[in-house]
């Protein structure tokens, strides 16, 4: 069975960092495409980065520079590490497999929240 | 600012059919990159309803179904039910941007 569980959201300052992490099972990370999509509070859904299988990065502009996406292959863990936080990144954060030109989320954590304020 | 647009809101009665529609651009839809619709009940993470353009998941039911055309896509409800009231999502890539980009949700009400 796939699960993806993700962990590492709570409270933190402007300007703060953060590492959300998403544990794997039922399929290998490193052989997937991964991305991390967010959802603010009543809002849309909002893809933030992918890491391919090849380990190519992308980011969204508005995280490009403050947030690094990794992953672990002998944990079959994704990571998201965020710095420079601003309250606009406040959002419930899901990881997905997919992410690039033609795949798409076929598989979803059931997200963490993160939370800027002061 | 979606780059995807859906309509905020459709409804309708039990057993009846709606559609919820999603335009893109040159650069998405209408470059020929697939849509995929998710639904995201209350409360929940967003889960794959459609891929590729008019493609159902194992386990979903067949009176969900998608269409696309040109610039833009649709999702069509048949035989509503209560607990399809959830939003739904149409998803596609942008070239501009190079990237995912999402509608910005359809919230279903069955009356």
């Amino acid at each position: 069975e796939v699960q993806l569980v993700e962990s590492g959201g709570g409270l933190v300052q402007p300007g703060g960092s953060l590492r959300l992490s998403c544990a794997v099972s039922g399929f290998t990370v490193s052989t997937n495409y991964m991305s991390w999509v967010r959802q603010a509070p009543g809002k849309g859904l909002e893809w933030v980065s992918v890491i391919y299988s090849g380990g190519r990065t992308y980011f969204a502009d508005s995280v490009e520079g403050r947030f690094t996406i990794s992953r672990h292959n002998s944990k079959n863990t994704l990571y998201l590490q965020m710095n420079s936080l601003r309250a606009e990144d406040t959002a419930v954060y899901y990881c997905a497999r997919g992410g690039d030109s033609l795949r798409y989320f076929d598989s979803w954590g059931q997200g963490t929240l993160v939370t800027v304020s002061s | 600012q979606s780059v995807l647009t859906q309509p905020p809101s459709v409804s309708g009665a039990p057993g009846q059919r709606v559609t919820i529609s999603c335009t893109g651009s040159s650069s998405n839809i209408g470059a020929g990159y697939d849509v995929h619709w998710y639904q995201q009940l209350p409360g929940t993470a967003p889960k794959l309803l459609i891929y590729v353009n008019n493609n159902r998941p194992s386990g979903v039911p067949d009176r969900f179904s998608g269409s696309k055309s040109g610039t833009s896509a649709s999702l069509a409800i048949t035989g509503l039910q209560a607990d399809d009231e959830a939003d739904y999502y149409c998803q596609s890539f942008d070239s501009s941007l190079y990237s995912p980009v999402f509608g910005g949700g359809t919230q279903l009400t069955v009356l």
